[in-house]
């Protein structure tokens, strides 16, 4: 079946310092690639998405390359704020249903 | 416009206890899902709603979940019997469908379930 793996954390980083989140998946057929983000006592939100093979999504300088090949959805950003600090959940979705990775829950030191 | 929203936000149940959990998507989201989230966990998908109709419930964990959408817009996930091992968050999430299956579900906030 469908499943996503992803970089364990926590990860600490110090402001300005360059990210990158690893998530590699295993699908059947095409899935889309998803980044949801969890900031401290909200909801999931959207961060980014992307819908076929070498696509990009990006979003608040955020960016992640769909790679068949490899089949990872990593998530980059070259300059990371205090305001980044979150849980970080890569997911793919095949027919319907979303099939999420464990979780990535990084801190932003200023 | 209102995103999703849930109902109640927190709920501590007594073992044995039985707890329902309301979820209120989107107006005009045709799809409607649940998904359970253990602490320091991914969420996991349970049950998915097109309109009224459940056409996926291969993730609930026993038959003391029970879920419903009868006007095929409010949704209710029901528990039974609820034991420690429910504890966790559930989460409601809706969209609209779209060719190739390429929609986007937005999530509400979630209710947290401690069952004491």
């Amino acid at each position: 079946g469908n499943s996503v793996t992803q970089m364990e954390g926590p990860v600490t980083l110090s402001e300005e310092a360059f990210l990158t989140i690893n998530c590699t998946y295993t699908a059947t057929g095409y899935p889309s690639l998803f980044w949801y983000v969890q900031y401290p006592g909200e909801g999931l939100q959207l961060l980014l998405k992307a819908t076929k093979a070498d696509d990009k999504g990006s979003n608040k300088g955020f960016e992640a390359t769909y790679r068949k090949e490899t089949t990872s959805f990593h998530l980059e950003k070259g300059s990371v704020q205090v305001s980044d600090s979150a849980v970080y959940f890569c997911a793919l979705k095949g027919a319907q249903k979303l099939v999420f990775g464990q979780g990535t829950r990084l801190t932003i030191n200023p | 416009g209102a995103g999703v929203s849930q109902s109640p936000r927190y709920k501590v149940a007594k073992r044995g206890q039985d707890v329902a959990l309301r979820c209120d998507p989107i107006s005009g989201h045709v799809s409607l899902f649940w998904y359970q989230q253990a602490l320091g966990q991914g969420p996991e998908f349970l049950t998915y709603f097109q309109n009224e109709a459940q056409l996926d419930k291969s993730g609930l964990p026993s038959d003391r979940f029970f879920a419903e959408r009868p006007e095929g817009s409010v949704s209710t996930l029901k528990i039974q019997r609820t034991q420690q091992e429910d504890s966790a968050v559930y989460l409601c999430a809706s969209s609209l469908p779209r060719r190739g299956g390429r929609e986007t579900q937005y999530f509400g906030p979630g209710t947290r379930l401690l069952v004491l």
